[in-house]
């Protein structure tokens, strides 16, 4: 299993950001897809997870009306798009791959494998 | 402001164990929900090291060892390497959070 995003991205603050995760060596739809970000010299911060097979989202508090996730079953591949961007969202943006699609989503929640990381820069 | 705590380094000799914790809550180690660590290396995405508190993936050396009881749980390194020199993460779930959740981060230093 595998996971390649999509390149870097320089915003101006207010713009919004979309980020791609394509997945190969398995089922798509068979496993959840949990969305991280880490700031400069920061820790890892969880964002939010979608279940491509039921449609169901979740998102960490923070983040409820700013993202939004989505997925192109046909070509495998989800998307965070990030809205009214602040400096502060300048982070690396990684995604991987959650629990399997049929278990509820507080178990089995190990997040194997990643994707390389997007850097998303946030400047005026 | 994470929800999961663990001390921000902890050094030691190549060949000595070390210890990293992770201390959480009754609304997620506490209540049973599992831990799976992570190693990061300088500008790599994070790896799994251990899943459901003490499985090790295929290819993750033995040294590598995890435990979980009541609101805690550890990671113990045993024969350090300079190539286990990184940062270590927790990650568990958080049912008052509805979410996942992730430690403060450790970084692990060889002298």
């Amino acid at each position: 299993a595998q996971l390649v995003q999509s390149g870097a991205e320089v915003k101006r603050p207010g713009a919004s950001v979309k980020v791609a995760c394509k997945a190969s060596g398995y089922t798509f739809t068979a496993f959840y897809i949990h969305w991280v970000r880490q700031a400069p010299g920061q820790g890892l911060e969880w964002m939010g997870w979608i279940n491509p097979d039921s449609g169901a989202t979740n998102f960490a508090q923070k983040f409820q009306g700013r993202v939004t996730l989505t997925w192109d079953t046909s070509i495998s591949t989800a998307y965070m798009e990030l809205s009214r961007l602040r400096s502060d969202d300048t982070a690396v943006y990684y995604c991987a791959r959650g629990p399997q699609s049929r278990h509820s989503a507080e178990w089995y929640n190990w997040l194997d494998p990643w994707g390389q990381g997007t850097l998303v820069t946030v400047s005026s | 402001q994470s929800v999961l705590t663990q001390p921000p380094s902890v050094s030691g000799a190549p060949g000595q164990r070390v210890t990293i914790s992770c201390t959480g809550s009754s609304s997620n180690i506490g209540a049973g929900y599992d831990v799976h660590w992570y190693q990061q290396l300088p500008g790599t995405a994070p790896k799994l090291l251990i899943s459901g508190n003490n499985n090790r993936p295929s290819g993750v050396p033995d040294r590598f060892s995890g435990s979980r009881s009541g609101t805690s749980a550890s990671l113990a390194i045993t024969g350090l390497q300079a190539e286990d020199e990184a940062d270590y993460y927790c990650q568990s779930y958080d049912r008052r959070l509805s979410g996942s959740v992730f430690g403060t981060g450790t970084k692990v230093t060889v002298l």
